[in-house]
């Protein structure tokens, strides 16, 4: 199944602190994404790369979230300032390319929680 | 916005048995995945379709792109089958996942 690497599996932080998780995509895959599923089982979209572009970002993770994709490196999603409501999973997932026509490979998570 | 809507919510099955999920989506979209979300957290691909239906052991999946919907059938449900199930239909660059369904299988 996926190959998708992500560290570290679990993350407790306090409230203001920076909590920094990694993921390493599939070789090969230039594209990768960011989610957050919270505690109902709801996903949301926050932000995705091609090689080290930004392709798409939310609101919220232009003013509180840094995001990078370096090149030869793991790609990598920071909170900056953790809030309670920041707790829940964080998914990265990798595709072929952008678009409709690419499946995404998900990595097993990090779980986030902010005390 | 895109609207994903998985039926049912939550499912309990014997072991041996089978039932079938259901996935609509109110506007056109061009392929759908289902996944399976292990007791860790873990997003395991079941399915990609584009269209048409895929078969893996004893999974198979449909997708209907024209009337917007994909189904997924599990047959012969075993303990390790337990989980939450998601559909995620593609479409405006861009995936949407549904609410999820929660199976559990008894033994």
């Amino acid at each position: 199944n996926s190959k998708v690497i992500q560290t570290p599996r679990y993350l407790v932080k306090g409230q203001g602190q920076k909590a920094k998780m990694r993921c390493i995509p599939e070789k090969g895959h230039p594209v990768v994404f960011w989610y957050q599923q919270n505690k109902n089982n709801e996903f949301k979209f926050l932000i995705n790369f091609q090689n080290q572009e930004v392709l798409q970002q939310i609101d919220m993770t232009e003013k509180r979230f840094s995001a990078e994709c370096p090149s030869n490196s793991p790609c990598s999603l920071e909170i900056q300032s953790s809030e309670a409501g920041d707790s829940a999973l964080y998914l990265c997932a990798s595709s072929l390319s952008w678009g409709d026509s690419y499946e995404q490979y998900f990595g097993p998570g990090t779980r986030l929680t902010v005390l | 916005g895109d609207q994903v809507e998985q039926s049912p919510s939550a499912l309990s099955l014997h072991e041996g048995t089978g039932s079938a999920l259901r996935c609509n989506f109110t506007t056109t979209m061009r392929a759908v995945q289902w996944f399976q979300q292990n007791s860790r957290g873990s997003l395991i691909n079941l399915f990609y379709l584009a269209s048409g239906t895929k078969e893996n052991g004893r999974l198979k999946s449909t997708f209907n792109s024209k009337e917007s919907y994909s189904t997924l059938h599990i047959r012969d449900a075993q303990l390790e089958d337990s989980g939450t199930y998601f559909c995620a239909p593609y479409g405006n660059e861009k995936i949407t996942f549904g609410a999820g369904t929660k199976l559990t299988i008894k033994p």
